[in-house]
């Protein structure tokens, strides 16, 4: 069955310090991968998305993420976080074909501390 | 400005009523959704439709209702079945079209619901 893990459910890190959101997913036929931030109670917004092409995409904000293929891994990193940039960010897989279904994973919570 | 209208943003309900949360977008999508939202659980789909008049059960649909009689609007009736109805409520939209592929899905700023 295909699933996405985000296996980190929170993540402190220090202002202007790098930071890497890991999202690992199980599937048997080919997906597109996005990342989006939901600040509290609020919807998501898209940060960047992988359909085709590059495997490096960058997004808004600042934010960027690579897909490995072979570790089925698309993993989101920012060189240096804002406090702005606490929030929840969720992982999501689309199959590229057929049903028009999305899978999340459970989110990572980012806090950015001062 | 385009987008998706959900409303209302909080709602309260007593155990054994019907609510229905509105869902409006002039996207002119195709696709809508519509998810729940609990802490530690992501978001887990219970309604999508492709298409006017066409809706699939997701994953926890037991409990809802849907109906998709016009492009624009996708309402959710959370119905007293739903044991555990308190969550917060995301619907989504996205294009079908081959030939886009943008693939994203555009979201809602949600409904909080609330049993007393």
């Amino acid at each position: 069955a295909q699933s996405v893990t985000q296996l980190d459910s929170q993540v402190p890190v220090f202002e202007e310090a790098p930071v890497e959101l890991r999202c690992n997913y199980s599937s048997s036929v080919s997906v597109y991968l996005f990342w989006y931030v939901q600040y509290p109670n609020q919807g998501l917004q898209l940060l960047l998305k992988y359909l085709s092409g590059s495997t490096l995409v960058k997004g808004i904000n600042g934010f960027e993420a690579e897909f490995n293929k072979s570790q089925t891994s698309f993993h989101l990193r920012k060189p240096s976080v804002h406090i702005s940039d606490t929030a929840e960010y969720f992982c999501a897989v689309r199959f590229t074909s057929g049903t028009y279904k999305y899978i999340f994973g459970t989110g990572t919570r980012l806090k950015v501390l001062a | 400005d385009g987008g998706i209208t959900q409303s209302p943003k909080y709602l309260f309900r007593k155990e054994g009523q019907n609510v229905t949360l509105s869902c409006e977008q002039n996207l002119n999508h195709d696709a809508m959704y519509w998810y729940r939202q609990d802490p530690g659980q992501g978001l887990r789909l219970i309604y999508y439709s492709q298409i006017v008049n066409d809706f699939q059960k997701g994953d926890i649909a037991e409990g809802y209702s849907v109906s998709r009689e016009k492009k624009e609007s996708f309402p959710l009736t959370v119905t007293s079945a739903q044991k555990n109805p308190t969550a917060f409520y995301l619907c989504a939209s996205s294009i079908l079209r081959q030939d886009t592929l943008t693939g994203e899905l555009f979201f809602g700023e949600g409904s909080r619901l609330t049993v007393l």
